[in-house]
């Protein structure tokens, strides 16, 4: 599952330190947001969304923060650990339909 | 186990051969997808069906064609491929009116020669 040759940006941190990945959306009538993390060999998974009415929302060891005025998603993962290391997507949708509008992801690298 | 299911995980052919990619579902979802990943772009929506109903074309070549028995099956039937189709095909399914979110599958990885 891995974007091999895929130009992506890439976060490399510390284990145990804290990581923050960044995602600029499009669309500012986008009511719900998704984080999705791909692991090698593996399709996307959920990890946390948000709604346009929250500006923030935490699940096990990771927050998501919503900026409607910049239009501007991030990821918190907190003590990040070696099982961490993936490529993270951020996913958007509109207020009308279903469907999620992906961004390029983001490659984070855990150094022990 | 994501609730999605697609064979086979790795598949190699000729541009002349016939193939066909599976996704199952055990979610019980009334939405599906095909999805391309490929090493120079991001998640690509090809089909989406809802209700076994394709409602989305994102513009994919004919050499591509989809079909859905039910809801909870999805093929992508492949023909006379050309090599920069070689990429890593993603299924996933989701509620249709639910809120957005999708659940995928593991990926097929396709390479044409």
């Amino acid at each position: 599952g891995e974007s091999v040759g895929l130009h992506l940006p890439t976060l490399s941190v510390q284990e145990g330190d804290n990581s923050i990945i960044n995602c600029a959306y499009s669309n500012s009538a986008s009511d719900y947001f998704i984080w999705y993390k791909q692991e090698s060999g593996k399709g996307p998974q959920f990890i946390i969304d948000i709604r346009s009415n929250m500006d923030k929302r935490q699940g096990q060891r990771v927050t998501v923060l919503l900026n409607k005025t910049v239009k501007h998603l991030s990821l918190q993962i907190a003590a990040t650990q070696p099982g961490d290391s993936a490529v993270y997507f951020c996913a958007e949708k509109g207020n009308a339909g279903n469907m999620l509008t992906f961004g390029g992801g983001t490659r984070l690298m855990v150094k022990p | 186990e994501t609730g999605v299911t697609q064979t086979p995980r790795h598949l190699v052919m000729g541009m002349t051969n016939k193939k066909s990619l599976k996704c199952e579902q055990h979610l019980g979802h009334n939405a599906m997808y095909w999805y391309k990943q490929s090493a120079k772009k991001p998640l690509e929506l090809m089909f989406v069906y809802n209700f076994k109903e394709q409602t989305e074309n994102n513009s994919v070549p004919s050499r591509f064609s989809p079909e859905c028995p039910n809801s909870s099956h999805l093929f992508l039937h492949l023909h006379t491929l050309q090599p920069e189709d070689s990429a890593l095909y993603l299924c996933a399914s989701s509620w249709t009116g639910g809120n957005g979110e999708l659940f995928f599958g593991e990926g097929s990885r396709l390479t044409v020669l």
